[in-house]
């Protein structure tokens, strides 16, 4: 069975540090890029980030730009978002994705929460 | 502010037909493909629709996607309460080489 599982979430204080981890299994992995997707409480979906298949090249959206930090390792099945200085308005539902065609994703974890407050 | 924009409900009896449009501009709905999600409360999102107007294999051909210009429309025929969800369509931006997502239509079928 196809499955993301993330992990790694939970609460933060502000300006801290959290790495999400995404399990990947039933497909695979190196055949795909990856992205992470984010849901603020009640909000719509924002995209974070992507990366490649071999993890040469990664984006990142403006409001997390050198604050986050993609990556992945094929021969584990998993996919990673380094988050560091963490602000309120990180705080989200976090949901890694596998893009299927020209970024239309057809497999989402169940999402992970992170909240960054004091 | 979402960079495409959604209506933000729709509503329609069951067993009608009702259509959600995305709005957006060249460098994403006009240059690319647009995708089209359902998320039920609680859970993660669904595709529908990906490449503007191709199904999954297991959705339904209740749902469909087209795409004219700057716009995109999902379509869903059939309403069955089991399809008052959130649907969101998204795109890549190639301005800001990332995707970008409307703000979200609430589906209430009444």
């Amino acid at each position: 069975e196809v499955q993301l599982a993330e992990s790694g979430g939970g609460l933060i204080q502000p300006g801290g540090s959290l790495r999400l981890s995404c399990a990947v299994t039933g497909f695979t992995f190196s055949g795909y890029w990856m992205h992470w997707v984010r849901q603020a409480p009640g909000k719509g979906l924002v995209w974070v980030s992507h990366i490649n298949r071999d993890g040469t090249t990664t984006k990142y959206a403006d409001s997390v730009k050198g604050r986050f930090t993609i990556s992945r390792d094929n021969a584990k099945n998993t996919l990673y978002l380094q988050m560091n200085s963490l602000r309120a308005e990180d705080t989200a539902v976090y949901y890694c994705t596998r893009d299927f065609s020209h970024c239309g994703y057809d497999v989402w974890g169940q999402g992970i929460l992170v909240t960054v407050s004091s | 502010q979402s960079v495409l924009t959604q209506p933000p409900s729709v509503s329609a009896a069951p067993g009608q037909k009702v259509t959600i449009s995305c709005s957006g501009s060249s460098s994403n709905i006009g240059n690319n493909y647009v995708s089209w999600y359902q998320q039920l409360p609680g859970t993660a999102p669904k595709l529908l629709i990906y490449d503007s107007n191709k199904r999954p294999s297991g959705i339904p051909d209740r749902f469909s996607g087209s795409k004219s210009g700057t716009s995109a429309t999902l379509g869903i025929t059939g309403l069955q309460t089991g399809d008052e969800a959130d649907y969101y369509c998204g795109a890549l931006d190639s301005s800001l080489s990332g995707v970008v997502f409307g703000g979200g239509t609430k589906l209430t079928v009444l």
